[in-house]
């Protein structure tokens, strides 16, 4: 059982280059979010999905876009990096949204040069 | 505005207790999360409180008190594998959740 899956790891982006960073859950969770996690804040939501077909824009959404065309997959996009945007990114999925537990993915750090 | 706040760091010894506070202040209130995150890893449940009192799960307790927009989360008995960062994060009125920036707990020997 993996849970949830991101990729990839670890990556080095140029300025104004597109990106996806990949999200992928097998628990059949409703809703999965986005967030980034910079040093000395604390987790920032940047979309999320209450189930799928539907997304919503989080804090800090801003150069940044999502899909939910299924409900495994939560992908996220950067049109056009800006070194702002770099950061460590989490993908959480939970049963619905609310109070049930979220379960995060094992994240991915981005640097954008 | 919303906001948590969590002391940024903490230092215990080995096999002693420690008390991690978290104020909030959000728009309205449903529950209150603990995570723990080990240094490069993903954060992890640690507990839920909506009412107010104490839940107990092990070594670690959470406590919630609505009227003071007040939690915290007892660790006994500390391991060194406890030393992590500690989150505390506030459901709002849109069920969101609002994230402190963590406590870091240092364990020493």
């Amino acid at each position: 059982i993996a849970g949830i899956t991101q990729a990839p790891t670890s990556q080095i982006l140029a300025a104004g280059r597109r990106m996806t960073l990949r999200c992928t859950q097998d628990m059949r969770h409703n809703a999965m979010y986005w967030y980034r996690q910079d040093l000395g804040l604390g987790l920032r939501l940047i979309h999320y999905s209450n189930t799928a077909g539907t997304t919503g824009k989080g804090e800090v959404p801003d150069g940044y876009s999502v899909s939910r065309a299924n409900t495994d997959d939560f992908p996220l996009t950067l049109a056009s990096a800006v070194p702002s945007q770099t950061s460590v990114y989490f993908c959480a999925s939970s049963a619905s949204g609310g109070n049930n537990e979220q379960f995060f993915g094992p994240g991915t750090r981005l640097t954008v040069l | 505005g919303q906001n948590i706040d969590q002391p940024t760091e903490m230092t215990a010894t080995e096999g002693a207790i420690v008390q991690i506070n978290c104020t909030y202040q959000t728009s309205g209130f449903n529950g209150l999360f603990w995570y723990q995150q080990h240094a490069g890893e993903a954060p992890t449940f640690l507990s839920y409180n909506v009412l107010d009192g104490l839940e107990e799960k092990g070594r670690f307790s959470s406590f919630l008190s609505r009227s003071k927009g007040y939690s915290y989360l007892l660790l006994k008995e500390l391991q060194m594998k406890d030393s992590a960062s500690y989150l505390c994060a506030a459901l709002d009125s849109n069920y969101q959740l609002i994230w402190g920036a963590g406590t870091k707990l240092i364990i020493k020997p």
